[in-house]
């Protein structure tokens, strides 16, 4: 079975640009998170959606930073602009059930320059 | 205040010996669930095993197995016959409903690093 995809794997751009991360969840999973990870600050939520409805996006640093989920098989995490400090990895994780075990994509790695 | 705490920022053992990575978590819930996840250098996040607090046995999945107290909020990982693959990042991880019902809460991790 495959599991969450995330593309791309890597993203280098330059600060101003924007940025689009694409999630993909595993198949029949009802809810979907985006993370980030950095050194400084580990890994943080940063928005989830139950049913493609986002429920908590506390954690989204600022309105520079927007996601969306369309249907049950796609989201995305919006940069825009992008800044030097949003370098880290950004994970999208899916569930099947709230609370449960949330499996991982293997990131994006961005690097604004 | 931090839900999730790992004290050890790096652990070492030896091929074949067992490891106890430590976790304590912070709730007035009497409903939660933790979990331990490993992430290893090629940085995919794997989860391992699963222990809600209603649950009597401590759980346990092949090598993995969860050391459950309690009354010390305690959810240690013990880690058997150490393998070099197991050199990762573990990070704990709970869930409570103290929070809108679906994330958890992780930890800052420790580096397990597994020697021959």
């Amino acid at each position: 079975d495959a599991g969450v995809i995330q593309s791309p794997r890597h993203e280098v751009t330059e600060m101003g640009q924007e940025v689009t991360l694409r999630c993909k969840p595993i198949s029949g999973h009802d809810y979907l998170f985006w993370y980030r990870q950095t050194m400084m600050r580990g890994l943080e939520l940063l928005i989830y959606f139950n049913n493609n409805v986002p429920i908590d996006d506390s954690g989204m640093p600022e309105d520079r930073f927007s996601a969306k989920m369309p249907n049950a098989s796609f989201s995305t995490l919006k940069i825009q602009p992008s800044e030097p400090r949003d370098s880290a990895v950004y994970f999208c994780a899916s569930s099947s059930r709230g609370g449960g075990e949330q499996y991982f994509g293997p990131g994006t790695r961005l690097t604004v320059t | 205040a931090q839900k999730i705490t790992q004290t050890q920022p790096g652990m070492f053992v030896q091929e074949k010996e067992a490891v106890t990575l430590d976790c304590t978590y912070d709730t007035s819930d009497q409903s939660y669930g933790l979990f331990w996840y490993k992430q290893p250098s090629s940085g995919e996040m794997i989860f391992l095993i699963y222990q809600g607090s209603y649950d009597e046995q401590n759980a346990t999945e092949g090598r993995y197995s969860l050391n459950f107290q309690k009354a010390r909020k305690s959810a240690n990982l013990v880690i058997s016959a150490s393998q070099l693959g197991d050199s990762a990042m573990y990070f704990c991880a709970m869930r409570d409903r103290g929070s809108t019902l679906g994330r958890l809460y992780f930890g800052r991790g420790t580096q397990l690093t597994v020697w021959p």
